[in-house]
């Protein structure tokens, strides 16, 4: 589809393992952006690309997370030792640089049990 | 810095009636402001935006919002209110510098019949 995609779309896992997001933008959209949604905290900004820059990594809450975007092109969210607060609905947006539009993908519901 | 503050994390509307969805802002910057509607089980999708053009903003499905300087205001308005419109709804903001969406806490809408 043209569309920002997402997966998976529901992950599982247990306290302290390593998890893995993949988003995949619209294509040409060198802007991409990770924000998580969740009940107690409401939708929050985690990190940003924007082609070749370094990063906007300001909104990530722990060094537990981290992204990466290889070629300018699909992103990986990891969080490593995962805990039972990182649960949350996590969402990818994509954009055209200079143009604010972001399109959000349907998002991964992590959950830590 | 950027906030932005919904009154109102309920609004209930009669089908027909007016809605209206209170979006306060702040930033020290001029903003871009965007409202999004979020379907259950859904992803984000951008109602609408304003980036320092027209201050009346009008969006898909009927919506829009007048961009008011003076009272740091984004409301969004629908003449009539259509069951399909029972969603949350997001108020956000970013600026040139830091394009990063900051999203108020979020209105869901309901419609009576």
């Amino acid at each position: 589809g043209a569309g920002v995609s997402q997966s998976p779309s529901n992950k599982v896992t247990e306290k302290g393992k390593d998890v893995e997001l993949r988003c995949d933008p619209i294509s040409g959209h060198t802007a991409l952006y990770w924000y998580r949604q969740s009940l107690g905290q409401g939708l929050e900004f985690l990190i940003y690309f924007q082609g070749n820059s370094a990063p906007d990594k300001s909104g990530l809450p722990s060094d537990r997370f981290s992204a990466e975007r290889t070629g300018g092109s699909v992103s990986t969210l990891t969080i490593q030792r995962t805990q039972q607060e990182d649960s949350a609905v996590y969402l990818c947006a994509t954009g055209l640089a200079g143009v604010d539009e972001q399109f959000f993908g349907p998002g991964t519901r992590l959950t830590v049990l | 810095a950027q906030s932005v503050t919904q009154l109102g994390s309920h609004v209930s509307v009669s089908e027909g009636a007016l809605v209206l969805l209170r979006c306060n802002y702040s930033s020290s910057v001029p903003p871009y402001l965007f409202w999004y509607v979020q379907y259950p089980n859904q992803g984000l999708q951008l109602l609408l935006k304003y980036t320092s053009a027209a201050t009346l903003v009008k969006g898909i499905n009927g919506f829009e919002a007048e961009f008011k300087k003076s009272e740091t205001s984004f409301h969004l308005t629908k003449p009539s209110a259509h069951m399909s419109d029972a969603a949350e709804y997001f108020c956000a903001v970013s600026s040139a510098g830091r394009r990063a969406l900051t999203f108020g806490s979020g209105t869901r809408l309901q419609v009576q019949p």
